[in-house]
């Protein structure tokens, strides 16, 4: 079935050190978004990408959506305590809108 | 605009018993979607709704049930609580008009003992 999947599972960094998450999803998506959620807290929306290929910035925090539309990866720059939470993507299905998948996440831990 | 709204935010239920949470979306959202949240176990997709209508449905038991009425407001109802539903239940809203850009309600918090 279609899954939407993410690595690594758990990052701990220093603090001032960079991080990547990648997503990957079985299928075509429409769009791929994503999500922070602090410990403690609920997730909240980061940004979507539409476009295939598309790279969009948040200061610290780069977004890129896959050619293929299947695959998408966020990296933060110079990682900050205030960094630490669980980073989800999620997307539509690229032609069956109903069907909405999310991330299995990434918990990042950033030491200072 | 008002965001997703859950209530209640707390609750503590005993073993047993039955618990209905309630979800308003965002004004304008037709989409009301539920998951269950537990440690170590991420997002578990509950089911959705739109236009009164169960769209999509997760992997849970019968136990599990929602609606959602005509303002497009939702509840979830978890009937004869297990000590494993303790979790936060998160309810989101989107549409179609938005890129189908999904907001999450801050959620509530359910343990049961």
């Amino acid at each position: 079935g279609q899954q939407v999947m993410q690595i690594p599972q758990y990052q701990h960094v220093q603090e001032g050190e960079d991080f990547t998450t990648y997503c990957n999803s079985s299928t075509t998506l429409s769009n791929i978004q994503w999500y922070k959620q602090r410990p403690g807290g609920h997730p909240v929306f980061l940004i979507q990408l539409v476009k295939s290929g598309e790279v969009k910035k948040q200061k610290r925090l780069t977004f890129q959506f896959g050619e293929a539309k299947k695959n998408s990866s966020l990296h933060i720059t110079a990682t900050q305590t205030t960094d630490v939470g669980t980073y989800f993507c999620a997307g539509p299905h690229s032609y069956n809108f109903n069907k909405f998948y999310f991330g299995s996440g990434t918990k990042l831990n950033v030491k200072p | 605009k008002a965001g997703v709204t859950q209530t209640p935010r707390y609750l503590i239920k005993t073993r047993g018993q039955q618990v209905t949470l309630s979800c308003s979306p965002i004004s304008g959202h037709r989409s009301v979607s539920w998951y269950q949240q537990t440690p170590g176990q991420g997002l578990q997709f509950l089911f959705e709704y739109f236009s009164e209508t169960q769209r999509n449905k997760g992997n849970f038991p019968g136990r599990f049930s929602g609606r959602q009425f005509s303002n497009s407001r939702s509840e979830m109802n978890v009937s004869t609580l297990e000590l494993g539903d303790s979790a936060l239940y998160l309810c989101a809203s989107r549409s179609a008009n938005s890129g189908n850009t999904i907001y999450f309600g801050e959620g509530s918090w359910l343990t049961v003992v």
